[in-house]
């Protein structure tokens, strides 16, 4: 099926390990993003490329690092896991301009920092 | 500075009623889009509905329709006919016209829909 494919969907790290989240489109958007969802806190914006080739800071960048490897896949990398990075993340995609289009999002990868 | 607030943390609706969720945002930039999001308890967010700062009448896609009120500063999501498949988490998101990329999220309203 057509739209964001995102792995692991679930994975449990220790203190201090990396991990990589991979995010893949099939949709042609041009845009990509990365979110965490938190309780009582909405989806919150960590990174996001607006085009192949470009990235940029969200709200809350500070832990993680990303790379648009193509213009279909984005990955958001953790490079020293800490607890406070226990949450779902969310990848997801869209046109660049289009306004009237909703994202398309992946089904979510929960992550457990221990 | 960009900002969505909904301050209805649960409803309670009875099947096939209507119900409405609140949301309103804040910005400067006179061109912005806002969302609804529905969130069913198997995770995944699935887009329902936009409307356009400059659009003239308030949009409609099925049973949800978005009760755009500019100078407010509201965008409501209204839900016609409840049924037992709504009852999940609802998001408002608004991306602004000059930011163009950042689409920021409310907290969300947990909708129940009884029968």
């Amino acid at each position: 099926n057509a739209g964001v494919t995102q792995t692991p969907k679930f994975q449990v790290l220790k203190t201090g390990q990396s991990m990589t989240l991979q995010c893949a489109q099939d949709m042609n958007h041009n845009s990509m993003y990365w979110y965490r969802q938190d309780p009582g806190m909405g989806l919150r914006l960590i990174y996001y490329s607006a085009s192949e080739g470009t990235t940029d800071k969200g709200e809350v960048p500070n832990g993680y690092n990303v790379s648009r490897l193509n213009k279909r896949e984005f990955s958001l990398r953790l490079e020293s896991a800490a607890p406070s990075q226990t949450s779902v993340y969310f990848c997801a995609s869209s046109d660049s301009f289009g306004q009237g289009e909703g994202y398309t999002f992946g089904s979510g990868t929960r992550l457990t920092v221990v | 500075a960009q900002k969505i607030t909904q301050t209805q943390p649960g409803m309670f609706v009875q099947e096939k009623e209507a119900v409405t969720l609140d949301c309103t945002y804040d910005t400067s930039d006179p061109s912005y889009g806002l969302f609804w999001y529905k969130q069913p308890s198997s995770g995944e967010m699935i887009f329902l509905i936009y409307q356009g700062s400059y659009d003239q009448q308030n949009a409609t896609e099925g049973r949800y329709s978005l009760n755009f009120q500019k100078a407010r500063k509201s965008a409501n999501l209204v839900i016609s006919a409840s049924q037992l498949g709504d009852s999940a988490m609802y998001f408002c998101a608004m991306r602004e016209g000059r930011t163009g990329f950042k689409t920021i999220f409310g907290a969300g309203t947990r909708l129940f829909v009884k029968a």
